[in-house]
């Protein structure tokens, strides 16, 4: 079945870096934008960005844009996000996701993962 | 960016209860609005995408409408598993954007 796995969270010092990763199964991973969502501890989501299934084009919100970069590879079937510089704000619950659609009609994030951890503190 | 604003942010509600959820979009977005469902310590599930679409394996006591730019979730009758938060969230252009949540709790 369709399965996103991520890895890579956990407890980092203010100012360090992180690369969470994001394996894919059960779909044509390349098909698909894949997207970046966090949700800080007892708030709502907040959308991080996302990168097509050719790894152009990608957009990050304004809110990270800077310090997070998001990339794939496709024979790894597999999704990256690095985060540098990083700040208290930044703790949260991060989950990568499947935008299901085409280019100018996108219908939602249908597959999600379990999440990853970042304490920065 | 467009901003989406749900209401109410929490509602209490007893089981068998008729509830629904609103969210307007800053401007238009015509039909690329998507509803989901958050439990606790779970990750979000789509429930309705392209405003009224139900995702399969969704019940049929959930149902969506467009107006414009306000967009209503319903649940006809709650049933124990619907506690949970709902968001919506905008597919029409980036950056995405979603509601800041409503939260259904028991009565």
């Amino acid at each position: 079945q369709m399965q996103l796995v991520e890895s890579g969270g956990g407890l980092v010092k203010p100012g360090g870096s992180l690369r969470l990763s994001c394996a894919a199964s059960g779909f044509i991973f390349s098909d698909y934008y894949m997207t970046w969502i966090r949700q800080a501890p007892g708030k709502g989501l907040e959308w991080v960005g996302y990168i097509s299934g050719s790894g152009t084009p990608k957009y990050k919100s304004d809110s990270v844009s800077g310090r997070f970069t998001i990339s794939r590879d496709n024979t790894q079937n597999s999704l990256y996000l690095q985060i540098d510089s990083l700040r208290a704000e930044d703790t949260g619950i991060y989950y990568c996701a499947r935008e299901e659609g085409i280019v100018g009609a996108f219908y939602g994030l249908d597959v999600w993962g379990q999440g990853t951890t970042v304490i920065v503190s | 960016d467009i901003q989406m604003t749900q209401s109410p942010s929490s509602l209490s509600a007893s089981l068998g209860d008729r509830i629904t959820i609103t969210c307007r979009a800053s401007q238009s977005i015509t039909s690329y609005l998507n509803w989901y469902q958050q439990k606790p310590g779970n990750p979000p599930k789509l429930l309705i995408y392209a405003a009224t679409t139900l995702q399969r394996g969704v019940p049929s006591r959930f149902s969506a409408r467009r107006s414009g730019t306000d967009f209503t979730l319903t649940i006809s009758s709650l049933q124990a598993e619907d506690f949970a938060t709902y968001y919506c969230q905008q597919s029409h252009s980036t950056p995405r954007t979603f509601g800041q949540g409503t939260k259904v709790e028991v009565k």
